[in-house]
């Protein structure tokens, strides 16, 4: 157990719904990152936050949408889903940044299927 | 744009043998970079860190190299098990300064130990 929680574990639903991704990051970090890894574009960087604020954006679609609460549990939703955001979504969180060498704890993921 | 390569071809050695894998960069100056592994249909782990004024770092069997001047960094593996079988990532910050934490992943390489 790395002590980043993820839920669910699976999740399979039809195109066009919209689904909510749960992430619990390590007691005491303060950063939450989010991932999707799909087998050929590898791990993709969508969104960071710290603290509760949005600290840096990847190439995160409109669709997709996140937040970090007051309890630093962050949250991702996907809405209007298509086949092709069937991936595994990743969820990891940091006590720091790597430049003061912290690296980053992984959840063990949400796999996603859209049908 | 920024790039990481890595041998996207599976690596097959030898139980006992040193695993070397490559990670190449363009277009960065990164101040440090990691390498994770991962398992499959799990979430990466954080090996090392090294940073850019560091030649070489070494974690038991594990030992890094960065040489910012090819842009390259090497990841070896001792004496390596058949229990060392995972894909093996490296992550550099992507851009900006160096407090966003945000990490960019390589594809990855495969490897697969043989007793």
């Amino acid at each position: 157990d790395s002590g980043v929680t993820q839920t669910p574990k699976h999740l399979i639903t039809a195109t066009g719904q919209r689904v909510t991704l749960r992430c619990s990051p390590r007691s005491g970090d303060l950063s939450v990152y989010w991932y999707q890894q799909s087998l050929d574009q590898g791990l993709q960087f969508l969104i960071q936050y710290y603290n509760g604020e949005e600290r840096a954006k990847g190439n995160i679609l409109e669709r997709f949408s996140a937040q970090q609460f007051p309890d630093l549990h962050s949250e991702l939703n996907l809405s209007s889903l298509e086949l092709g955001d069937s991936a595994l979504y990743f969820c990891a969180s940091s006590g720091g940044f790597p430049s003061e060498g912290y690296g980053y704890t992984f959840g063990s993921g949400t796999r996603l299927t859209v049908v | 744009s920024q790039k990481i390569e890595q041998n996207s071809e599976a690596l097959n050695i030898q139980e006992g043998k040193t695993a070397t894998l490559t990670c190449n960069y363009t277009n960065y100056s990164p101040a440090y970079l990691q390498w994770y592994r991962q398992d499959p249909g799990r979430g990466p782990v954080f090996l090392l860190l090294i940073r850019e004024n560091e030649k070489e770092k070494r974690k038991e069997r594990l030992k890094v190299t960065f040489d910012t001047t090819l842009k390259q960094s090497l990841f070896h593996i001792t004496a390596s098990q058949p229990a060392d079988s995972a894909t093996y990532l490296c992550a550099l910050e992507s851009g900006g300064s160096g407090n966003t934490g945000k990490l960019i992943f390589g594809q990855g390489t495969t490897l697969q130990v043989k007793p």
